[in-house]
């Protein structure tokens, strides 16, 4: 079992409509979390971090973190053409407390116009 | 520099080559991180320095990957006897320090090598 597992998609979303992703991991001890967005041939950039549980809200994007169930999403609204993309979820555990992080094998999403 | 710089972007190395990919984080930055990411993969860590030591090399995946800082400032990895399993993106990242890492860092726009 992987440390940090997501759905490879793709998932295919509408314009406009909202995309949900999951993100589910299996060290209890993780303590921050990480979404990132990747285009093709580019390199990841963060466009999230949570690290209560509950939501956090960043423009379209909100995170959702549920420790107890060991899960992270991620909901993107109004979702437009240009968030077609690879979205990684990353995961520091307690035990890295100097930053290493843990990636699931991403979802491709792809916004049809 | 603004952000992380990596060269070259991109390699074409023969199996049995050695090559060298260089990683110039921003400055003044104590952390400096390693990851290689396989196609169709998520970044796999490889290597972490604080300053000019090296705290963690557990994802190097074998003998043949060798890091290093040795001023605390640039970093080389180099991969010897390269093989066709080590083509591979491979992206740098750094940090103001371990407490800030926690809080995420941006990635450098990597090194595609290609083993033939």
């Amino acid at each position: 079992q992987k440390e940090v597992e997501q759905n490879s998609g793709p998932l295919s979303v509408p314009e406009g409509a909202i995309a949900s992703l999951n993100c589910t991991y299996s060290d209890r001890g993780s303590q921050s979390f990480f979404w990132y967005r990747q285009y093709s041939g580019k390199s990841p950039e963060l466009i999230m971090s949570i690290y209560s549980n509950g939501d956090k809200e960043d423009g379209r994007f909100t995170a959702q973190l549920n420790k107890a169930s060991q899960y992270v999403s991620l909901l993107i609204r109004d979702s437009q053409p240009s968030d077609s993309a690879t979205y990684l979820c990353a995961v520091n555990r307690a035990t890295d407390s100097w930053g290493k992080l843990q990636f699931g094998a991403g979802t491709q999403v792809v916004v049809t116009p | 520099g603004a952000g992380v710089s990596q060269s070259p972007r991109y390699k074409v190395a023969k199996r049995g080559q050695d090559v060298a990919l260089r990683c110039d984080p921003i400055s003044g930055h104590v952390s400096l991180f390693w990851y290689q990411q396989a196609l169709g993969q998520g970044p796999e860590f490889l290597t972490y320095f604080q300053n000019e030591a090296q705290l963690d090399k557990s994802g190097l995946p074998s003998d043949r990957f060798f890091a290093e800082r040795p001023e605390g400032s640039v970093s080389t990895l180099k991969i010897q006897r390269t093989q066709k399993e080590d083509s591979a993106v491979y992206l740098c990242a750094s940090s103001l320090g371990p407490g800030e890492a926690n809080y995420g860092y941006t990635f450098g726009s990597g090194t595609r090598l290609t083993v033939v």
